[in-house]
């Protein structure tokens, strides 16, 4: 198994522009999630989906859409990007959350710096 | 809503000394709790949880600790070793089934040999 994978691993764009980061996981696992990592600070939950065809905000869901069309697949798009969005993203899934033990596994995160 | 917070930024520890990382919690709702450890360029490494029907659980070397009295959670490591060294967050879930998650801001643990 690949686990959770991210592309790219790093990003520069200017401010306005919009772009999708890629998550994917081999794990058949329901939920997945998007965090974001600002520096010194935890991790804010941008979106997650519970399943195929849901999604929901999450803590700081402005300024980016979430889709799940499979199982394997949550991409994250930023639709036009602002030097705010600088930060390291982190996807990450699991089975559920509704069980202790239900390990969430996170990806290795993407640096998007935003000019 | 739900703030989560940790009492200190950093801590540092001899090796072999047990090692004690807190964490405080806004809303008396909330029932799932986790703890993570995060390494340097690296993404989040579950390490324990624990549901708000328990007080204790324990890994291996690791102890979560839950006092929903004070909504207070605390982690403690066994003979703390140098790959021990690494940033530890707590999050806490909310929302119906768990689905919602806030972390704290971390604490950078490192162990001294």
């Amino acid at each position: 198994n690949a686990g959770v994978t991210q592309t790219p691993k790093f990003q520069v764009l200017k401010t306005g522009q919009s772009m999708t980061l890629q998550c994917a996981q081999d794990m058949n696992h329901e939920y997945m999630s998007w965090y974001r990592q600002d520096p010194g600070m935890g991790l804010r939950l941008i979106h997650y989906s519970v399943g195929a065809g849901i999604t929901d905000q999450g803590e700081v869901p402005n300024g980016y859409n979430v889709s799940r069309s499979t199982t394997e697949d949550f991409p994250l798009r930023l639709l036009s990007a602002a030097p705010s969005q600088t930060s390291v993203y982190f996807c990450a899934s699991s089975y559920s959350l509704s069980r202790t033990g239900n390990e969430q596994f996170f990806g290795p995160g993407t640096r998007l710096t935003v000019l | 809503g739900e703030s989560v917070g940790l009492h200190l930024p950093t801590l540092s520890v001899q090796e072999g000394d047990n090692s004690i990382i807190n964490c405080a919690y806004s809303n008396s709702a909330s029932d799932y709790f986790i703890w993570y450890k995060q390494e340097s360029g690296k993404g989040p490494q579950f390490i324990i949880d624990i549901r708000s029907n328990m007080d204790k659980r324990q890994g291996q070397r690791v102890t979560v600790l839950l006092n929903k009295t004070v909504k207070h959670l605390s982690l403690q490591i066994a003979a703390t070793q140098p790959g021990d060294s690494a940033v530890y967050f707590c999050a806490v879930a909310l929302g119906y089934n768990n689905n919602d998650m806030r972390f704290g801001a971390g604490t950078r643990l490192t162990v001294k040999p």
